[in-house]
């Protein structure tokens, strides 16, 4: 079945270390997007691209940092520089020059810095 | 992308109609309106999209007023499976060289209770 993978699901981190989040999607959708949300609150972007070897900064880039080698996958990483990264991560892919501009999520990842 | 407006929480009866308003009175000529819905600590899910004429799925209705300044999601038969964070999102066709940015507010919390 087609669909977006996030894993790990669950991260435990320690103040300090970069850590990175996985998202692979076997859609052969163009473009790629990671969102962040935090308790109570609707999703912000952080990253987006629409091709490989390109990405833009979304909203919240500050701290993260992407990469996107192939079209199936876009991974995140968080690193040491962002102030407050506990949160729900999500990743989400769409076709380009679809009209309908439906996003496809992942079920998430959730990391904790302890 | 023009502001929506969502009350913060809604309940409905189990096997009722649940009516989730929009408020999007700034948005413009080229402007969708979207429907997503967020189960908890799930990735959101695309329910419904309309320009100005009325739209209906499988999942749902979404009735645009005629100004275009306020919109009504509908689910017609609400189930205990239907409670989610439900968002209201107006953004510019995503087709082209658009990204498929959305913005997500806070959305309303519907709860389905039996």
């Amino acid at each position: 079945d087609g669909g977006i993978t996030q894993s790990p699901k669950y991260l435990f981190r320690k103040e300090g270390q970069n850590v990175t989040l996985s998202c692979e999607q076997n859609l052969n959708h163009d473009a790629m997007y990671w969102y962040r949300q935090d308790p109570g609150q609707g999703l912000r972007l952080i990253y987006y691209s629409q091709i490989v070897n390109d990405f833009q900064k979304g909203d919240i880039a500050e701290g993260y940092s992407v990469s996107r080698e192939k079209k199936e996958s876009f991974p995140l990483t968080v690193t040491s520089a962002q102030k407050n990264p506990t949160a729900f991560y999500l990743c989400a892919s769409s076709i380009v020059t679809d009209v309908t501009g439906e996003l496809f999520f992942g079920e998430g990842s959730r990391l904790t810095v302890l | 992308d023009a502001k929506t407006t969502q009350p913060p929480s809604m309940d409905c009866a189990e096997g009722r109609a649940a009516n989730l308003p929009c408020n999007h009175s700034t948005i413009s000529g080229n402007e969708y309106v979207y429907w997503y819905r967020q189960i908890h600590s799930q990735g959101p899910q695309y329910i419904i999209h309309g320009l100005k004429n009325n739209e209906t799925n499988e999942m749902a209705s979404l009735i645009i007023t005629e100004d275009r300044k306020s919109s009504t999601l509908i689910l017609p038969h609400a189930t205990l499976r239907d409670t989610a964070v439900y968002y209201c999102i107006v953004r510019a066709n995503a087709g082209g060289t658009s990204y498929g940015k959305l913005t997500f507010g806070q959305g309303t919390i519907l709860t389905v209770h039996p």
